[in-house]
């Protein structure tokens, strides 16, 4: 079963407004974390922010912040005041249990696009 | 420091062929992850390692081994490759299981 699932179309966003990228997950544990990360064109991941399942506030590292919301299993990307160079596929993921261990399920990903 | 690094970057393998991916990182991480990435798709992990001498199966393991002799190194060895093997590969590790992961900048493969 989809653990992390991501389902906007494509999404094109003028530059300097914000954008919201749509992320909910399934899990029955108590503890878990959750990622987004950043893929621009060149390939690599970028590690963008963190959310703890027991932090009580919302995650912001800069121009990203995370809207975490618990009871509806969501957890949003909010990128404010959009720039070129955030065009990108981001992928949101989850830390879970593995076989006694954990491992991080990522879901299919959002494309961004920011246009002048 | 050089994180963790992916070699080589792109490789073209006929059906049948075998080849390792490289994958060293620096930070001293125990923790290590191989992962494949298909067009239009996330991540899906291959294997995984929580140390040195220890591995083991991720989702989709088959047609994939691994080793891990010491906690820098965590070689990805792809034995009678297939069309269906064509993917991104990326390496990544992280210091304890609750962080998230430094990526490797990846591996693009392609068998023909």
């Amino acid at each position: 079963a989809q653990k992390i699932t991501q389902t906007q179309p494509g999404m094109f966003v003028q530059e300097k407004e914000a954008v919201t990228l749509d992320c909910t997950y399934d899990t029955s544990d108590q503890s878990y974390g959750l990622f987004w990360y950043k893929q621009p064109s060149s390939g690599e991941m970028i590690f963008l922010i963190y959310q703890g399942s027991y932090d009580e506030q919302n995650a912001t590292e800069g121009r990203y912040s995370l809207n975490f919301q618990k009871a509806r299993k969501s957890a949003n990307l909010v990128i404010s005041a959009s720039q070129l160079g955030d065009s990108a596929m981001y992928f949101c993921a989850m830390r879970e249990r593995y076989y006694g261990n954990n491992r991080l399920a990522f879901g299919k990903g959002n494309q961004v696009v920011v246009i002048p | 420091n050089a994180g963790v690094t992916q070699t080589p970057k792109f490789r073209i393998l006929k059906i049948g062929q075998s080849m390792t991916l490289q994958c060293t990182q620096d930070m001293n991480h125990n923790y290590m992850y191989w992962y494949r990435q298909d067009p239009g798709m996330g991540l899906k992990l291959i294997y995984y390692s929580v140390g040195a001498g220890i591995t083991d199966k991720g989702e989709v393991p088959n047609g994939y081994n691994v080793s891990r002799s010491t906690t820098e190194d965590f070689p990805l060895r792809l034995e009678l490759a297939a069309p269906s093997q064509t993917s991104v590969y990326f390496c990544a590790s992280t210091p304890t299981a609750i962080y998230g992961y430094t990526f490797g900048s990846g591996t693009r493969l392609t068998v023909v």
